[in-house]
């Protein structure tokens, strides 16, 4: 079955700690994303990679890492340094010119 | 910075209406050019995108949307909504550095 995996769906997470959300696709396309949707903000870029070993920041890329060491795998680690991280992260995919593919996406809560 | 502007932030429409969401985008090179819809509880999916060609595209779902070089927009209509079109909309735009940038969104409400 193919297409982007995002898991888990629904994640909490205790102020202070660090947690690491995951992205799988098996589309073989070669760019992936990670973007967080607020309320009223729309989509915003975090982070993104062109292709393996390699990612460049997006617009809001502070208190985020990320590594690209497989091409099927991008996983967004969410730091303590996050001031903000209760959002909707959703995972996206694109094979080079085409479209975004979008997977279900993982809410995190801190509590 | 690349930008994608996004006019309507909440438009309610009855049934049957017709319907236009603008957009607009900061740069002046070459695009792409999308619309993506968000169903209740769905994940994003494509409505219809401009690469090149004929300004006026046709997507999924009777929508459709034209692109205006000169005014830096991507429109996008409907000629007759229905209340199975209510979702949350978005435009982005691929700029030169082949990142695709979305706008805030427009949520639509069709009453029926």
């Amino acid at each position: 079955d193919g297409g982007i995996t995002q898991s888990p769906k629904y994640l909490f997470r205790k102020e202070g700690q660090n947690v690491t959300l995951s992205c799988e696709q098996n589309l073989n396309h070669d760019a992936m994303y990670w973007y967080r949707q607020d309320p009223g903000q729309g989509l915003r870029l975090i982070y993104y990679s062109q292709i393996v070993n390699d990612f460049q920041k997006g617009d809001i890329a502070e208190g985020y890492s990320v590594s690209r060491e497989k091409k099927e795998s991008f996983p967004l680690t969410v730091t303590s340094a996050q001031k903000n991280p209760t959002a909707f992260y959703l995972c996206a995919t694109e094979d080079r010119g085409s479209e975004a593919f979008f997977g279900q996406g993982t809410r995190l809560t801190v509590v | 910075a690349q930008s994608v502007s996004q006019h309507n932030h909440h438009v309610i429409l009855s049934e049957a209406a017709s319907l236009e969401l603008g957009c607009n985008y900061s740069y002046g090179g070459t695009v792409n050019l999308f619309w993506y819809v968000q169903y209740p509880g769905q994940h994003l999916q494509l409505l219809l995108k401009y690469f090149s060609g004929d300004p006026l595209v046709k997507g999924i779902k009777g929508f459709e949307a034209e692109f205006i070089k000169s005014k830096f927009s991507f429109n996008l209509r409907k000629p007759s909504v229905q209340w199975s079109d209510t979702a949350e909309y978005f435009c982005a735009v691929r700029n030169r550095d082949d990142k695709i940038i979305f706008g805030k969104g427009t949520r639509l409400h069709i009453l029926p």
